[in-house]
């Protein structure tokens, strides 16, 4: 699976959008952008996937640039509940494409600043 | 619907013990992994089962450590004997098909003293 390298840390005030980057320039046609968070003490949460085209949920939206080296993770309005550790993963999906699972980076620790 | 659920929460064991760590899968899912999270080494895949078979096991760390999946709807951890560096948190997930979404656990915090 393609490497993805985040920075280590922002910072975000509530009510503000936040904006996570991802560098993914090794990607490959078959592998799909994964996001997850991790709250303190709790286990990682699915927040949104895609693999070419722009895609929103009811937490998040995710940019994936034309040429699909880099993506941006946006949360719209920031709250304090939204602090977190957020981990931006390259997976394939198809067998043979590489480990099955999830290989999670070092991640980008958010923190929503009041 | 229920997540992934997982037992125990928090366990405190002697070197030496036997440790054992539970996971029901979310229903329906056929796809389930076993993580673990330490500072140092951050969230490492373990290993992962499809159809309750074993798929790769290369990330579990030495023969202490095995685990089983015998039937759809539990999963067990073992680490026999446990040993201060197995100390972490464990994480079970599942999917729904091996190159689904996966779904976490809250975790199983170990600690062994």
């Amino acid at each position: 699976d393609a490497k993805t390298t985040q920075p280590t840390s922002m910072d975000c005030a509530e009510g503000r959008a936040a904006n996570l980057p991802c560098n993914h320039s090794t990607i490959s046609g078959n592998e799909y952008v994964y996001w997850y968070r991790q709250i303190h003490s709790q286990g990682p949460q699915y927040i949104i996937h895609g693999l070419k085209n722009n895609e929103t949920n009811e937490m998040a939206s995710l940019i994936i640039t034309e040429d699909r080296k880099s993506s941006t993770l946006i949360l719209p309005h920031a709250t304090l509940r939204d602090t977190a550790v957020y981990y931006c993963i390259v997976r394939s999906m198809y067998s043979g494409g590489g480990a099955d699972g999830l290989t999670f980076g070092k991640g980008t620790h958010l923190i929503i600043q009041p | 619907d229920a997540g992934v659920i997982q037992s125990p929460r928090h366990e405190v064991t002697e070197m030496g013990q036997e440790v054992t760590l539970r996971c029901k899968p979310i229903s329906g899912h056929n796809s389930l992994f076993w993580y673990r999270q330490t500072m140092m080494r951050g969230l490492e895949l373990l290993i992962y089962f499809n159809n309750n078979v074993p798929i790769d096991d290369s990330g579990m760390p030495e023969d202490r450590f095995s685990a089983k999946m015998p039937n759809a709807s539990f999963s067990t951890l073992k680490i026999q004997p446990s040993e201060p560096r197995d100390s972490a948190v464990y994480f079970c997930a599942s999917s729904l098909g091996r190159w689904n979404t996966i779904y976490f656990g809250e975790g199983s915090w170990l600690t062994v003293v």
